[in-house]
């Protein structure tokens, strides 16, 4: 049958807005958690990360917030730029795994920046 | 610090070809994983590799098959090539397995399917 794309949620927001880029995971057992940023044409750019023993990580401009009893996540950006503009990925990690890294992906979100 | 490195970065292969991807990742990095990227279901995981052993494998038809070499480096084979296999195909790689750090991706190699 025909194939049908991903149906990416969108967020627009002005240049200087502060975003909030939401996710939410499906495997309570996940206890690692990054975001990643996708621009056209290149491949995921690690952005943040946060284990499950933490609820709130801050990086440069970023935040990431972790809600596990409702298995939630978030990316804050602070005062945004053009160059912000992307599709930001969550993904999770299992635990344990048998030592594997598997990363499980979350749709993405388009994230465009208005100047 | 040179990143992950994909090779080639664009292909094109007839239906029924044979395709293989490489992987250079950072070096001091041992985990290789790979990743495949299509509009219609997303970033799926394939494979991954650590000490030249294949830790995991993802939901895929035998057709997808990959190596880890002795010094790291990572192969991806496609086998009788179908239409559906036309994709982004990302590499990552870590210091792994389950060692903190940070797993990064390269640009890829976008495979199309005629």
């Amino acid at each position: 049958g025909e194939s049908v794309g991903l149906h990416l949620p969108t967020l627009s927001v002005q240049e200087g807005d502060n975003s909030i880029i939401n996710c939410a995971y499906s495997n309570s057992a996940s206890d690692y958690f990054i975001w990643y940023k996708q621009e056209s044409g290149k491949g995921p750019q690690f952005i943040i990360d946060i284990r499950s023993n933490m609820d709130k990580r801050q990086g440069q401009r970023v935040t990431v917030l972790l809600n596990k009893t409702v298995k939630h996540l978030s990316l804050q950006i602070a005062a945004t730029q053009p160059g912000d503009s992307a599709v930001y990925f969550c993904a999770e990690m299992g635990a344990s795994q048998g030592g594997s890294e598997k990363l499980v992906f979350g749709k993405g979100t388009k994230l465009t920046v208005n100047p | 610090k040179a990143g992950v490195t994909q090779t080639p970065r664009y292909l094109i292969k007839t239906r029924g070809q044979q395709v293989t991807l490489s992987c250079s990742p950072i070096s001091g990095h041992r985990s290789v994983s790979w990743y495949q990227q299509t509009p219609g279901q997303g970033l799926q995981f394939l494979f991954e590799y650590f000490s030249e052993t294949q830790r995991n494998k993802g939901n895929f038809p035998g057709r997808f098959s990959g190596r880890q070499f002795s010094n790291s480096r990572s192969e991806m084979n496609v086998s009788t090539l179908e239409l559906g296999d036309s994709a982004l195909y990302l590499c990552a790689s870590s210091r792994g397995p389950r060692s903190g750090n940070t797993i990064y991706f390269g640009e890829g190699s976008w495979l199309t399917v005629v």
